[in-house]
């Protein structure tokens, strides 16, 4: 079965420095990736997905994610944290053909002025 | 356009009461989902429709009952409900089985 693992349930980083949130998938067939936000109280919003093109993926808000097949991971960064990234963060996989996402257990992010 | 509407924003329920979530697309996608969302959790999958077809019922107890009335429209009907049923219900289309999009939930209290 696919499974989904971010390390780190909780990221506390300073406004202007580097965000690294990480997550790993475990399938024998690279899937397909999505990094989504949700702000409190709201949905979800997608951030960035990759589907097999280009393993370095540009996403909404400066944030992009590298497809590492050999590490099977699949990284979100963003060069310069602002006070509006506060908010948690999703990887997800999902079997190409397939409908069933499959979510990691979430990371917040903290950000301090 | 990327927008999926949920209607209502926020719900109060009793126990015994009967009630109606709305979820609705515009985009021409023809998946649709219903997840539930505990605090500080990701969220699960409930129901997935395909082509206005159940596709999915990840063993959801029938005091939920999903309907799809049309390609654009999705609810989810709600009875008997209990307090631990008490979530963010989220709704998500997408194009076939390509990236899926949310809307911005309900809140739902059972009380």
């Amino acid at each position: 079965a696919q499974s989904v693992t971010q390390l780190g349930s909780h990221v506390s980083v300073s406004e202007g420095a580097l965000v690294l949130l990480r997550c790993n998938y475990s399938s024998s067939v690279p899937p397909y990736l999505f990094w989504y936000v949700q702000y409190p109280n709201q949905g979800l919003q997608l951030l960035l997905k990759y589907t097999s093109a280009a393993t370095l993926v540009k996403g909404i808000n400066g944030f992009e994610a590298e497809f590492k097949k050999s590490e099977t991971s699949f990284h979100l960064t963003k060069p310069s944290a602002h006070m509006s990234d506060a908010a948690e963060y999703f990887c997800a996989a999902i079997k190409a053909a397939g409908n069933k996402l499959t979510f990691g257990g979430g990371t917040r992010v903290l950000v301090k002025p | 356009d990327t927008e999926v509407t949920q209607t209502p924003k926020h719900l109060v329920m009793g126990m015994t009461n009967k009630k109606s979530l709305k979820c609705e697309q515009h985009m021409g996608h023809r998946a649709m989902y219903w997840y539930k969302q505990k605090a500080k959790k990701p969220p699960e999958l409930m129901f997935v429709y395909s082509y206005e077809k159940l596709s999915i019922n990840e063993s959801v107890p029938s005091r939920f009952s999903p309907e799809c009335p049309n390609s654009s429209l999705l609810n989810l009907h709600l009875h008997a409900l209990q307090p631990e049923d008490s979530a963010l219900y989220l709704c998500a289309s997408s194009h076939d089985t390509d990236t899926q999009y949310f809307g911005p939930g309900t809140r739902l209290t059972v009380l």
